[in-house]
């Protein structure tokens, strides 16, 4: 079963423009990580953030998460083509449970 | 360099048939996952070990579905037998669990892509 459920499922963009992607949860978590997924590879980390912090960077990614409201959001800015992939949140919860979201598939156009 | 190793990478396998997918975890990692990719399903965790313990495989059919770490560099999941619904990409991934920081990232193989006719 997905612990998150991510929107939207499908997002085309243009260059240069930026990305956001959201990813709402159901049980308490001690972080969430953000990863993403190449057609036909394996998952690649991209970042997490901690139950305690609210915003997180990483070049041009920014993550903020609010436990309150049990969701976080994904922006890349000054996307670029080779930005184009699936990205998965993912919470690790009970027992470090690590389980991921449905994903949204990103399409930057030129 | 790091990673981890999943094979083998395809496998083509008639209903009924044992299928045994095997993983290779980075070295020191301590938590190895196995997931099942579907379009329909998207990422399912099948089961997971800590110190080669399996912690929970609540995800797995248990029937036919079996997830073992017989030592700290190879786990394996088995099925048997394999039916058509059992087509997916199944992907190992492993990571460093600490007590006060819990999970950091999870190194993710290429997967496997099993297809049963």
């Amino acid at each position: 079963s997905q612990q998150g459920e991510e929107d939207p499922q499908a997002l085309s963009i243009q260059e240069g423009e930026n990305a956001t992607m959201n990813c709402s949860y159901k049980t308490s978590i001690n972080n969430l990580q953000w990863y993403r997924q190449n057609s036909g590879r394996g998952l690649v980390h991209l970042i997490l953030i901690r139950s305690n912090e609210r915003e997180k960077h990483s070049g041009r990614l920014r993550v903020t998460l609010d436990t309150s409201k049990k969701s976080s959001s994904l922006l890349i800015t000054a996307s670029r083509a080779a930005d184009t992939a699936s990205y998965f949140c993912a919470t690790d919860a009970f027992w470090n449970k690590l389980t991921f979201g449905t994903g949204t598939q990103l399409k930057v156009e030129l | 360099d790091a990673r981890v190793t999943q094979t083998p990478r395809h496998k083509v396998t008639e209903m009924g048939q044992e299928v045994t997918m095997r993983c290779q975890p980075i070295l020191g990692h301590n938590t190895v996952f196995w997931y099942r990719q579907t379009m329909m399903q998207g990422l399912e965790l099948l089961a997971y070990f800590r110190n080669r313990a399996p912690l929970d495989d609540s995800g797995m059919p248990k029937d036919r579905f079996s997830a073992e770490m017989p030592d700290a560099t190879l786990a394996t999941l088995k099925i048997q037998p394999s039916e058509p619904r059992d087509s997916a990409v199944y992907f190992c991934a492993s990571g460093l669990v600490s007590v006060d920081r819990g999970n950091t990232e999870a190194f993710f193989g290429q997967g496997t892509r099993l297809t049963v006719v």
